[in-house]
């Protein structure tokens, strides 16, 4: 079956730390995009890629970073510099154009 | 900033009665569409609604947009328990050759039995 799988489920990190969030669709879809929801909001956009080694930042970008190296990959790194990292971070990809995103199930991020 | 917001914010109906939930937004947009969250899950997209189009049916979901007044509804008709989740609406400027969206805080929907 075709979709995306984001790992761990669950993620807890400790103070100055970094950790990566992982994101892989096999939907051949060529833009990829990472939101963070906080409880009882909506998605915000941090970043997105349309297209293999290019990357855009999206709305709350400060203290994240990715990297876009194989089409069907779209790490998250969230770094030490993001002083409020606890939230529910969901990846999405979708086709060119006019079309709708397909997301993971998500992974919660903690701060031990 | 969230380009949508739906209103009510939250809503509780009983099974067989019907849901209306509406989206207003701020600048011009390419497309509007509607997700489903269920608790703890990733977001399923539910319709897409161009600028030019005015209604879209999907099943048991209607979706009306107004774009002289920069609004659209999600009516579900006949609601089931199993329709108990978050709803979003969500704007695509048309900006990126991809879809750029910008989500809404959500309606949460509850469907007693």
């Amino acid at each position: 079956d075709g979709g995306i799988t984001q790992s761990p489920k669950y993620l807890f990190r400790k103070e100055g730390q970094n950790v990566t969030l992982s994101c892989e669709q096999n939907l051949n879809h060529d833009a990829m995009y990472w939101y963070r929801q906080d409880p009882g909001q909506g998605l915000r956009l941090i970043y997105y890629s349309q297209i293999v080694n290019d990357f855009q930042k999206g709305d709350i970008a400060e203290g994240y970073s990715v990297s876009r190296e194989k089409k069907e990959s779209f790490p998250l790194t969230v770094t030490s510099a993001q002083k409020n990292p606890t939230a529910f971070y969901l990846c999405a990809s979708s086709m060119r154009g006019d079309q709708p995103q397909h997301f993971g199930d998500g992974t919660r991020l903690s701060i031990l | 900033s969230q380009q949508g917001e739906e209103d009510p914010q939250a809503l509780s109906i009983q099974e067989g009665e019907n849901a209306t939930m509406n989206c207003s937004y701020k600048t011009s947009i390419n497309n509007l569409q509607w997700y489903r969250q269920n608790s703890g899950r990733g977001l399923v997209h539910l319709i897409l609604i161009r600028s030019n189009e005015r209604e879209k049916h999907s099943g048991r979901l209607r979706v009306t947009l107004d774009t002289s007044k920069k609004s659209s509804s999600l009516l579900i008709t006949a609601s089931r328990a199993a329709d108990t989740a978050s709803y979003f609406c969500a704007t695509d400027r048309g900006e990126t050759s991809g879809s750029r969206l910008t989500f809404g805080e959500g309606t949460q929907l509850t469907v007693n039995p």
